[in-house]
């Protein structure tokens, strides 16, 4: 176990809705990043937040968004599902705002279905 | 273009046997590199993270060693067992806003 939790586990929604992924970090961690991992493929930076700021962005569709809350926990917003989107989407955490040479750590995932 | 190749894509060998799985990087400047295991549906866990200075690092049965000049890395399973099935990744943080090059990820089946 990591010390990050993912709800919900999974999740199957229709196209067009919009849906809302939670992730708690590790105890003392500032930094969550999100993930998104399809089918057999490698997994897919989307965004970093730092004690509830933006840090990074990687390739994030302007439908998905996220913020970081003042308790750390996370939440990442998915708008206008398309099949596309189903995927397994991962949280990670660390204790630094940068990578660098610091561990991630990351949760169990929520599995998105999109019908 | 900073790129993480990884082979091969996929490896089936007899439980108890050893493999061998190579990552080769074109990252620059080079933080660190660190390999990962990914069991089906589960999030990615640590095995090793390696820096520039280090050519060996062990975790276990995991043997990971680094050759900087040649930018190649490669992760060794000594007497595989049936639990180390699973996707291995490489992934390379570059050194200038430490961003992580993640490759494809080696798919290795342990059979009885």
């Amino acid at each position: 176990d990591s010390g990050v939790t993912q709800t919900p586990k999974h999740l199957i929604t229709a196209t067009g809705q919009r849906v809302t992924l939670r992730c708690s970090p590790r105890s003392g961690d500032l930094s969550v990043y999100w993930y998104q991992q399809s089918l057999d493929q490698g997994l897919q930076f989307l965004i970093q937040y730092y004690n509830g700021e933006e840090r990074a962005k990687g390739n994030i569709l302007e439908r998905f968004s996220a913020q970081q809350f003042p308790d750390l926990h996370s939440e990442l917003n998915l708008s206008s599902l398309e099949l596309g989107d189903s995927a397994l989407y991962f949280c990670a955490s660390s204790s630094s705002g940068s990578v660098g040479s610091v561990e991630q750590f990351f949760g169990p995932g929520t599995r998105l279905t999109v019908l | 273009k900073n790129q993480v190749e990884q082979s091969p894509q996929s490896l089936i060998i007899l439980e108890g046997k050893n493999c061998t799985l190579q990552c080769n990087y074109t990252v620059s400047p080079f933080s660190n590199l660190r390999w990962y295991k990914q069991d089906t549906g589960r999030g990615p866990v640590s095995l090793t993270i390696m820096t520039f200075s280090e050519n060996t690092k062990s975790n276990g049965r995991y043997t990971a060693t680094l050759d900087a000049d040649t930018k190649q890395s490669s992760l060794h399973i000594t007497a595989s067992q049936l639990s180390d099935s699973a996707s291995y990744i490489c992934v390379v943080c570059e050194g200038s806003n430490y961003q992580l090059i993640w490759g494809a990820g080696t798919k290795l089946i342990i059979k009885p």
